[in-house]
């Protein structure tokens, strides 16, 4: 089936610093990512809509200036926490439309603690 | 899209089955219905969806009410790798998917 990398499952990185994530499709190609935010206990929250050569689409209250989305070819989306805080640490979940499944297959997402 | 609501919490005895519903009574004649399951610390993963008619796949069933307002996950035999917090998220083909807050399933040995 249809698989979605994210890379790395985990990172720790110091306040002020930035961290990339990345987004791989592996056997298919995604004109359209998405990215999640999960705090512990929570559920999942949309962060932004990612599309291919195009500007990302952020939800109400995201940050674009802290939370910088690249999709620049059909496989590959990446998401930048720029000046990382500890409020920021958080489980980042992305996710790209299969078609044909009329549904969405999901990274196995990146823990993020920032200290 | 429209909101779906979901117990926060079930719990079924391992090898029997488990209903998990979901009320979603402002749907619209084009949503979809789709149900994902989260383990710790994973992804959500796709469990099912469907449309109308009820659904059947390896995994699970889903039975749709007549007038589409709720809707049913059905497992047939639960297991312990079957705990773990159940979506059911509405969406029409294309859209994003706005969680909610999803049925933590405890599965008891």
């Amino acid at each position: 089936g249809a698989v979605v990398s994210q890379h790395p499952s985990w990172v720790i990185c110091k306040s002020g610093t930035s961290v990339k994530i990345e987004c791989r499709s592996l056997d298919f190609q995604a004109t359209t990512m998405f990215w999640y935010r999960q705090f512990p206990k929570q559920s999942l929250m949309l962060m932004a809509t990612s599309n291919e050569g195009s500007k990302a689409t952020y939800e109400q209250g995201v940050e674009k200036d802290k939370f910088l989305i690249n999709h620049a070819s059909l496989t590959l989306s990446t998401l930048t926490v720029t000046s990382a805080h500890p409020e920021d640490s958080s489980f980042y979940i992305c996710s790209a439309r299969v078609q044909g499944l009329d549904g969405y297959t999901f990274g196995s997402g990146t823990r993020l603690t920032v200290v | 899209d429209a909101k779906t609501t979901q117990p926060n919490s079930m719990e079924s005895n391992e090898e029997e089955p488990v209903h998990l519903p979901c009320n979603h009574s402002t749907i619209s004649g084009t949503d979809y219905i789709h149900w994902y399951r989260q383990l710790p610390s994973q992804g959500p993963e796709y469990v099912i969806h469907g449309l109308t008619s009820n659904v059947n796949n390896r995994m699970a069933s889903l039975a749709i009410a007549e007038d589409r307002k709720s809707s049913t996950l059905i497992l047939h035999r639960a297991t312990l790798r079957d705990a773990a917090v159940y979506y059911c998220i509405l969406s029409r083909t294309g859209n994003q998917f706005y969680f909610g807050t999803g049925t933590s399933l405890t599965v008891i040995p």
